[in-house]
């Protein structure tokens, strides 16, 4: 069975620095997506980036980027830049790779509340 | 920018009663999802439609909950009869090759 732990349930950054969310996971799966999402107050979750297990190269988009670890299966996620927008509650998932049509539903860690101050 | 609607925003009921949540997923997305998110807790998958036809609905609680996508497009789901317990967020989410795209979610208490 697939499952995400994310170990720390809060962090603070300051502004303008950056800051890494830790996210392991496990699976026997040898193909598989893993994605990070971001959840304000309001509660909608916001898809940030996606590593695909096969991909070469870590994942960026923007300020955000996805340092993947294969061997380790980790996958943190680094935010650069901090803003004061980027606090809310972030999610790491994971999903199998089948075929469209198939089960293919999204396993998420407990997530990391991040707080950014001045 | 296309989004997934969710409706109500927010629904405070009485335990034992009925209550429906409406989904209506980002155009011409075919795979639905529907998943629920206890306080403190990641989303989990309630159930999954692809088109019409459900995929997985192996977490969701049959003799009380009920989904449907009658034509493929937009979603229901139910709870009948409501529990303390069923107190969360319920999210809907539609599929774009490898992403998914959530909507606003609803937030239901139940008294």
């Amino acid at each position: 069975a697939q499952k995400i732990t994310q170990t720390q349930p809060g962090m603070f950054v300051q502004e303008k620095e950056a800051v890494t969310l830790d996210c392991t996971y496990d699976t026997s799966d040898q193909s598989y997506g893993l994605f990070w999402y971001k959840q304000p107050s309001s509660g909608e979750m916001i898809f940030l980036i996606y590593q695909g297990s096969y991909d070469e190269q870590n994942a960026t988009e923007g300020r955000y980027s996805l340092n993947f670890q294969k061997a380790r299966k980790s996958a943190n996620l680094v935010i650069s830049a901090s803003q004061l927008g980027d606090s809310a509650m972030y999610f790491c998932a994971m999903r199998e790779e089948g075929y469209t049509g198939t089960a293919s539903k999204l396993t998420f860690g407990t997530g990391t509340r991040l707080q950014v101050t001045l | 920018e296309a989004e997934v609607a969710q409706s109500p925003r927010y629904k405070i009921t009485e335990k034992s009663q009925a209550v429906a949540f409406w989904c209506d997923p980002i155009s011409g997305h075919a795979t639905l999802y529907w998943y629920r998110q206890i306080l403190g807790q990641g989303p989990e998958l309630l159930v999954q439609f692809q088109d019409e036809s459900v995929v997985d609905d192996s977490q969701l609680p049959k003799d009380r909950f009920s989904a449907e996508r009658l034509k493929g497009v937009d979603s229901t789901l139910k709870i009948q009869p409501a529990e303390l317990g069923d107190s969360a967020m319920y999210l809907c989410a539609s599929r774009a090759e490898r992403t998914q795209y959530f909507g606003p979610g609803t937030r239901l208490l139940v008294l």
